[in-house]
């Protein structure tokens, strides 16, 4: 069966620098979320797309950015960077629904010299 | 405000023996779902089992059931006959209707299962 896609794996950025994380949902899947990990913490919702249009806003710092295409893939966008933005970045995508299960993508690894 | 709270940092089982994590939740919705996500040290978030609020069946998926307690607001996954792989990190999350926001997740801090030969 076909998973949530995210690109690249790893990235590697310099404080200041500007980052794109690129997230494939599953197929007819409509919603999109975005979560952010720091290192031994548990996941933290950062923003989420239903329908190409802004459905929940998290904890997301205003240099960060996302938005959903016509194709549904969702990119996030990260200015500024900052040591503590280093983290794994993970995309969520489901089917429109309270009860439908977010399916979490393999994860962006970001880490922020 | 919405809470997971899973009391045990880590916990160890023996092969094919029996395990189950603790999750206990708050919040304030009747409408709301519980779900189980195992990490692997690979990093990836897979899901195991949701529960949703009005369920009156406790959820199982193959060798996972989730101990639902509605009154006890806790919500127990019980990993049945370990397996070496099961070794992980597993998050228990909710997703409420109203409080949390409609489509976020919260997740307790996981705990990290390490399954013995």
């Amino acid at each position: 069966a076909a998973g949530v896609i995210q690109s690249p794996r790893h990235l590697i950025k310099e404080k200041r620098e500007t980052a794109t994380l690129k997230c494939y949902p599953i197929p007819r899947h409509d919603t999109v979320y975005w979560y952010q990990q720091g290192p031994g913490q548990d996941p933290q919702f950062l923003i989420s797309f239903y329908e190409k249009m802004q459905s929940d806003k998290g904890s997301i710092p205003d240099r960060f950015s996302a938005q959903q295409f016509s194709d549904y893939h969702s990119e996030l966008n990260m200015s500024s960077l900052e040591l503590g933005d280093s983290a794994l970045y993970f995309c969520a995508s489901s089917p429109s629904g309270f009860t439908d299960t977010q399916y979490f993508g393999p994860g962006t690894r970001l880490t922020v010299l | 405000a919405q809470k997971i709270t899973q009391t045990q940092p880590g916990m160890f089982v023996q092969e094919k023996e029996a395990v189950t994590l603790d999750c206990t939740y708050d919040t304030s919705d009747q409408s709301y779902g519980l779900f189980w996500y195992k990490q692997p040290s690979s990093g990836e978030m897979i899901f195991l089992i949701y529960q949703g609020s009005y369920d009156e069946q406790n959820a199982t998926e193959g060798r996972y059931s989730l101990n639902f307690q509605k009154a006890r607001k806790s919500a127990n996954l019980v990993i049945s006959a370990s397996q070496l792989g099961d070794s992980a990190m597993y998050f228990c999350a909710m997703r409420g209707m109203f409080s949390g926001g409609y489509n976020k997740l919260i997740f307790g801090a996981g705990t990290r299962l390490a399954v013995h030969p």
